[in-house]
């Protein structure tokens, strides 16, 4: 089985500027989650799609947007792009949403895109 | 809001020493944990996942790790590192209140010297 797909790898873009994330989940896998990850805060938690819905969203500006489509592909948006939104930005992929009651399913994790805002 | 905290930033040991890593966790409820790892260069891959039963859980690569739920935490341990263990490890905690995202502490560095 082909693991979780991310493109594009690395990204350098100005200020001001906005960038479109895609993300490929395992198939079969119907819920997408995304992260942003820097040095010392970790992962945090941007927003999670199941079946095209958006379940949850983290705490972020509304800069930050994504969307999921029908064959469960994602894509994440950043509008007006700041020089604090260099991150490592990492895509999960989990067959049931999460906190599905009884049972989690793993959540299996891109190799990210680096986007370096300049 | 629940909260994943790690104890240690950056954890120094040399080859064949015993690791324990610490994870506490704030959320009062049942819960799921899970302990990731992101070695140099790779994707974040899981550990070890704890759901019920036997609070010792065992992983790959010689790792487990304890859930005390009086104490709210999941740390993991390894009885002698390797080299190849130099990585950085994340807690993350998942409760089964419904709609709830998985929550990860903000990972300890883990390096191993020879």
């Amino acid at each position: 089985k082909a693991g979780v797909t991310q493109t594009p790898r690395y990204l350098i873009k100005t200020r001001g500027q906005q960038v479109t994330l895609s993300c490929s989940p395992i198939s079969g896998h119907r819920s997408v989650s995304w992260y942003q990850q820097t040095p010392g805060q970790g992962l945090q938690f941007l927003f999670e799609y199941f079946s095209e819905t958006q379940r949850n969203k983290g705490n972020f500006p509304g800069r930050f947007s994504g969307r999921q489509f029908s064959n469960s592909r994602s894509e994440m948006n950043v509008s007006t792009l700041e020089l604090g939104d260099s991150a490592l930005y990492l895509c999960a992929s989990s067959s049931p949403p999460s906190g599905t009651v009884g049972k989690f399913s793993e959540q299996f994790f891109g190799p990210g895109t680096r986007l370096t805002v300049l | 809001a629940q909260s994943v905290s790690q104890h240690n930033h950056h954890v120094i040991l040399s080859e064949a020493a015993s690791l324990e890593l610490g994870c506490n966790y704030s959320y009062g409820g049942t819960v799921n944990l899970f302990w990731y790892v992101q070695y140099p260069g790779q994707h974040l891959q899981l550990l070890l996942k704890y759901f019920s039963g036997d609070p010792l859980v065992k992983g790959i690569k010689g790792f487990e790790a304890e859930f005390i739920k009086s104490k709210f935490s999941f740390n993991l341990r390894k009885p002698s590192v390797q080299w190849s263990d130099t990585a950085e490890y994340f807690c993350a905690v998942n409760p089964y209140s419904g709609n709830t995202p998985l929550v990860f502490g903000k990972g300890t560095r883990l390096s191993v010297i020879a």
